[in-house]
């Protein structure tokens, strides 16, 4: 089964600095794709950024991109010149190529933007 | 369309009792999914249908649970005999067939006392 790991429970980052948010994924297949999604306090989740495994090209969302690694697993989210509106949980989330396809998610990381 | 409506926001129940919670997806999509989330972690997935069919079931959905979709428009989550580890947010998302992101919902609170 595939698994998700966001391995910092917290993060902070000053006002118009640069935060890197860490994830890691575990799956045996070649098709999927990877999310990164924001929930800020009390609202409802919103899509970030997306990337599919089998572009190499990182994506990027205006001041959100992401550091795409498929052969170490691995899918960071960098926010650039950070604001005080960005701060939230957010998840990284997985979800398989196939026909059948949750998306499995991270347990999510707490970012404080400091003004 | 004003994207996926969860209702209601809150419900506030006792030990043993039923609840339901309802969910209207974005019109065109063809795919809902059922998610819990407690306090502090990750969307745990529960269930999910396409159309009006309910294609995987999580090992977390016990027979307490029940989902439904009929005609494949909105669906709703039914607990029966609350517990309070039931106390949870339970998110619905919406999407297209194609693999993409999901369009979540506001969620239902459920406290269980």
């Amino acid at each position: 089964a595939q698994t998700v790991t966001q391995s910092q429970p917290e993060m902070s980052v000053q006002e118009a600095e640069t935060v890197t948010l860490s994830c890691t994924y575990d799956t045996s297949e070649s098709d999927y794709y990877l999310f990164w999604y924001k929930q800020p306090p009390s609202r409802q989740m919103i899509l970030v950024i997306r990337q599919e495994a089998y572009k190499q090209q990182n994506a990027t969302e205006n001041r959100f991109s992401v550091n795409f690694q498929k052969a170490a697993k691995s899918f960071s989210l960098k926010i650039s010149d950070s604001q005080l509106g960005d701060a939230a949980m957010y998840f990284c989330a997985y979800r398989s190529g196939g026909d059948n396809n949750d998306m499995r998610f991270g347990a999510g990381t707490r970012l404080t933007v400091k003004p | 369309d004003t994207g996926v409506s969860q209702n209601p926001r809150h419900k506030i129940t006792k030990r043993g009792q039923n609840v339901t919670f309802r969910c209207d997806p974005i019109s065109e999509h063809n795919r809902l999914y059922w998610y819990r989330q407690t306090l502090g972690q990750g969307p745990e997935f529960l269930t999910y249908f396409q159309n009006e069919a309910q294609l995987e079931k999580s090992r977390l959905l016990s027979d307490r649970f029940s989902a439904e979709r009929p005609k494949g428009s909105f669906s709703t989550l039914e607990i029966q005999r609350t517990e309070q580890g039931d106390s949870a947010m339970y998110l619905c998302a919406s999407s297209l067939v194609t693999p993409g992101g999901y369009t979540f919902g506001s969620g239902t609170r459920l406290t269980v006392v």
